[in-house]
């Protein structure tokens, strides 16, 4: 499976955007990536995947590099809510859902 | 939708004692997993099922170790017997396993503590 780096810790001020790097420079062609978030104890939630072109819903928009080696999870507008563990995964897709959780970047979101 | 139920939410037992932690997935989900938190080796998946078939179990940790998933709507992940580097979160998870997404929807976790 791919493997991903993120950069262990981040902080973002208020209402900015949080711009959250992850390089997976050895992902296949039929891998996914997939961006998850854990907030003190709690269960890591959902946030987006794609595989090519951008992709943007109601919680972030996720930009990934022509030749797909990196990607940025961007929150167009941090609030305190959003610290959290940020966790880049890839994925072949369809695979039975099975996910490989890194250690993630730690992001701070301060007033 | 209640999301994913897990119960206990937390467990405290001693070593030797027998651990049953339990997860009710969404309803309609085809796949389940079991994961492990702990501050030293972060989130680990366990298990896997799929339609209730174990998929991949490389990831349990030695034979103190067993899952279950008898129907749908109900798995198991006992601990017998139990040892004091077994106290971790436990979490469940389930996804729809549809060929739109392989979104995986966790449930609050287990915190267990074996003395």
């Amino acid at each position: 499976d791919a493997k991903t780096t993120q950069p262990p810790s981040m902080d973002c001020a208020e209402g900015r955007a949080a711009n959250l790097p992850c390089n997976h420079s050895t992902i296949s062609g039929n891998e996914y990536v997939y961006w998850y978030r854990q907030i003190h104890s709690q269960g890591p939630q959902y946030i987006i995947h794609g595989l090519k072109n951008n992709e943007t819903n109601e919680m972030a928009s996720l930009i990934i590099t022509e030749d797909r080696k990196s990607s940025t999870l961007i929150l167009p507008h941090a609030t305190l809510r959003d610290t959290a563990v940020y966790y880049c995964i890839v994925s072949f897709y369809n695979q039975g859902g099975k996910l490989i959780f890194g250690q993630g970047t730690e992001l701070s979101v301060k007033p | 939708d209640a999301g994913v139920i897990q119960s206990p939410r937390h467990e405290v037992t001693e070593m030797g004692q027998e651990v049953t932690l339990r997860c009710k997935p969404i309803s309609g989900h085809n796949s389940l997993f079991w994961y492990r938190q702990t501050m030293m080796r972060g989130l680990e998946l366990l298990i896997y099922f799929n339609n209730n078939v174990p998929i991949d179990d490389s990831g349990m940790p030695e034979d103190r170790f067993s899952a279950k998933m008898p129907n749908a709507s109900f798995s198991t992940l006992k601990i017998q017997p139990s040892e004091p580097r077994d106290s971790a979160v436990y979490f469940c998870a389930s996804s729809p396993g549809q060929p739109s997404t392989d979104t995986q929807y966790f449930g609050p976790g287990t915190r267990l503590t074996v003395l």
